[in-house]
């Protein structure tokens, strides 16, 4: 969809297991984002990319850190797993013009 | 920072108009978005409001924007059972362009 791509689409893993989620954009968009998605809070912004190198926290950062080691590539990891990061992860791009581009989701389930 | 509010299920016929409404708190966003989520899938952008405008129109949609009192709706023309879905508000705010996001409306369309 629109040159963003995640994977994997589906994870179940063990609690206290590291866990990496990965982003993939073929369009050299500068600025990327993770989000999760839980009922009843919508999309929470997690960490975002303004560029190689260049990442920031979002409002729901705990337990996250993310990585971007070239521009198509931005990766999330959950050092140590939760039950409490169980959700669907997206990941999203900032499309010229506006508007966001959203990946298909990935959906963790840490049990 | 900023805060997005939407209610949570609206209920509508088949054939009648829907309208989803948004509340935001930063009165400095700058662009305002409707986005739509169907079932498993992720998002998808069905339009989007610059701060300057009162109202945009896009076939079946239609956006308004009260600035003053931080209001955004979307109206959805002769609703359709294809337009059962969660709708999110979303705003853009500061520099790194961040989206917020309300935390969804779930439209049900009966026949």
């Amino acid at each position: 969809d629109a040159g963003i791509t995640q994977s994997p689409r589906h994870k179940v893993t063990e609690t206290g297991t590291p866990v990496t989620l990965r982003c993939h954009q073929t369009e050299n968009h500068r600025y990327m984002y993770w989000y999760r998605q839980d009922p009843g809070h919508g999309l929470r912004l997690i960490h975002y990319s303004y560029g190689v190198k260049d990442t920031d926290k979002g409002e729901v950062s705990d337990g996250y850190s993310v990585s971007r080691s070239k521009t198509e590539d931005f990766l999330l990891t959950l050092e140590s797993a939760t039950s409490s990061q169980t959700s669907v992860y997206f990941c999203a791009i900032q499309s010229t013009g506006v508007g966001y581009t959203f990946g298909s989701g990935t959906r963790l389930t840490v049990v | 920072g900023e805060d997005v509010e939407q209610s949570l299920f609206l209920s509508v016929r088949e054939g009648d108009s829907s309208v989803i409404n948004c509340t935001y708190t930063d009165s400095s966003s700058t662009y305002l978005y409707w986005y739509k989520q169907e079932p498993g899938a992720g998002l998808q952008l069905l339009t989007y409001i610059f701060s300057n405008m009162d109202m945009k129109q896009d076939q079946r949609l239609t956006v308004l924007l009260n600035k003053k009192d931080k209001h955004l709706s979307l109206r959805i023309a002769d609703t359709q059972t294809g337009d059962s879905a969660i709708y999110f508000c979303a705003a853009i705010t500061g520099t790194a362009s961040k989206l917020t996001f309300g935390t969804g409306t779930r439209l049900q369309v009966t026949l």
